[in-house]
């Protein structure tokens, strides 16, 4: 069955180091999302991708990149992680912008010392 | 851009009462309302959502209102059971361009007691 995962699912690292952050979704899904989800502020968007090639900021964008190399993965980068990086990080997934529905994946918990 | 409020953040009610949980967005050009429940430590699920060119759907125990005019839109849950505690999320999604991303509200947990 088609799905979207993500890995790892948890992960402690240190401040000051890279982290990437893996999603790859097997439903040929042209979009692509990165969210960050802290208590009290719901799912904040970091990064999104309409298709390959395709890389746009969202809301919380700073300290975080992406890549977009093919149709299934949006891997997300860490560049130098921070103690206020510190979250569950989901990536989600829609066939269009026009259907709207977006399917989330499992969430990776990341924890910066 | 868009701003999505919602409200209340906490809510609980006795099993077999109603729940409802309302929102409000700031673009009048978004067309599309989804409502997302997050059980915990799982991952936000689609239970419903509505188009611009609706003013209410149903399914089964829950139902969605919009009302354009006022630009807000709600959630009511029928006969609460305890399996509909959860965090919802609410969100709205504009038209065109990255306008097209949906935009969430802060969430509302939701407890039923048994």
């Amino acid at each position: 069955d088609a799905e979207i995962t993500q890995s790892p699912r948890h992960k402690i690292t240190e401040t000051g180091r890279q982290v990437t952050l893996a999603c790859h979704q097997t439903w040929n899904h042209n979009n692509m999302f990165w969210y960050r989800q802290d208590l009290g502020h719901g799912l904040r968007l970091i990064h999104y991708s309409y298709g390959v090639q395709d890389t746009n900021k969202g809301e919380v964008s700073d300290g975080y990149s992406v890549s977009r190399s093919n149709t299934e993965d949006l891997p997300l980068t860490l560049e130098s992680a921070a103690s206020s990086q510190t979250s569950v990080y989901f990536c989600a997934s829609s066939q269009d912008v026009g259907r709207g529905e977006q399917f989330f994946g499992p969430g990776t918990r990341l924890t910066v010392l | 851009g868009e701003n999505v409020e919602q409200h209340p953040s906490t809510l609980s009610v006795q099993e077999g009462d109603s729940a409802v949980i309302k929102c409000t967005y700031s673009d009048s050009a978004s067309n599309y309302f989804p409502w997302y429940k997050q059980e915990l430590g799982k991952r936000p699920q689609l239970i419903i959502d509505i188009r611009s060119n609706v003013g209410e759907k149903k399914d089964q125990r829950i139902a969605v209102t919009l009302n354009k005019t006022a630009k807000h839109f709600s959630l009511h849950i029928t006969e609460t059971q305890p399996e509909d505690s959860a965090v919802y999320f609410c969100a709205a999604r504009g038209y065109g361009g990255s306008q097209g991303n949906l935009i969430f509200g802060k969430g509302t947990k939701l407890s039923v007691k048994p």
